[in-house]
């Protein structure tokens, strides 16, 4: 079975702090996405990365950025986080980008930003 | 930019009856998935249709992808509370990125 995996479930940060958003996955997929969910909003793409240090924007990229040194390995970095970043990150991998790519999430991460 | 209609937002279903959730693309797709949510969880693929006018079943669940491949729908039949959660489309307009619909959330009352 595909493992997606998140460094926490539950997050809680000051205005202004850098958070960093860890996820890993073990079936040595291509692709990694990072994600945000809100209510009534559904899910809204931030970044994505189909290789090794290669990187994409999504459609909301703005106040993130992202790092993928490892295939297994996709950080997502708040550099200075703002209370309209609260919201839950969702990272997902698939193994192939496209038509075939139907994608495995991981647990989330419900951020709180004060 | 292109956008993915999903409707309804919000079903309240007594259980046994049926449910109805659909996709709405103003652009043709290549394909379209289909993802379930269950409450404090993460969505979980169900099930991808390519071909214009097909049809999959599993189980309960039916899926359907229009004939002018612009619309998709999940018909859940006789729904039980293991049902409960959201359904989300995720429709594939050109050949690479993905777009999520909005979200179906389901609640069956027992």
């Amino acid at each position: 079975d595909v493992k997606v995996t998140q460094s926490s479930r539950y997050l809680v940060k000051r205005t202004g702090e850098k958070v960093f958003l860890e996820c890993v996955q073990d079936m040595d997929h291509e692709n990694m996405f990072w994600y945000r969910q809100d209510p009534g909003l559904g899910l809204r793409l931030i970044y994505f990365s189909y290789d090794v240090k290669m990187k994409e924007k999504g459609d909301i990229p703005e106040g993130y950025s992202v790092s993928r040194e490892k295939k297994e390995r996709f950080s997502l970095i708040l550099e200075s986080a703002s209370t309209n970043q609260t919201s839950m990150y969702l990272c997902a991998s698939s193994l192939r980008a496209g038509e075939a790519g139907w994608k495995f999430f991981g647990p989330g991460t419900r951020l709180t930003v004060l | 930019g292109q956008q993915v209609m999903q409707i309804p937002q919000y079903q309240h279903v007594q259980e046994g009856e049926d449910f109805t959730t659909y996709c709405n693309s103003s652009t043709t797709l290549s394909n379209i998935q289909w993802y379930k949510q269950r409450p404090g969880g993460h969505p979980v693929f169900l099930i991808q249709l390519v071909k214009s006018g097909e049809v999959k079943k599993q189980k309960r669940l039916t899926f359907q992808f229009g004939e002018a491949k612009k619309n998709s729908s999940l018909h859940i039949t006789a729904t039980q509370t293991t049902d409960v959660g959201t359904y989300f489309c995720a429709a594939l307009p050109g050949t690479y990125k993905y777009i999520f619909g909005t979200g179906t959330r389901l609640k069956v009352l027992a």
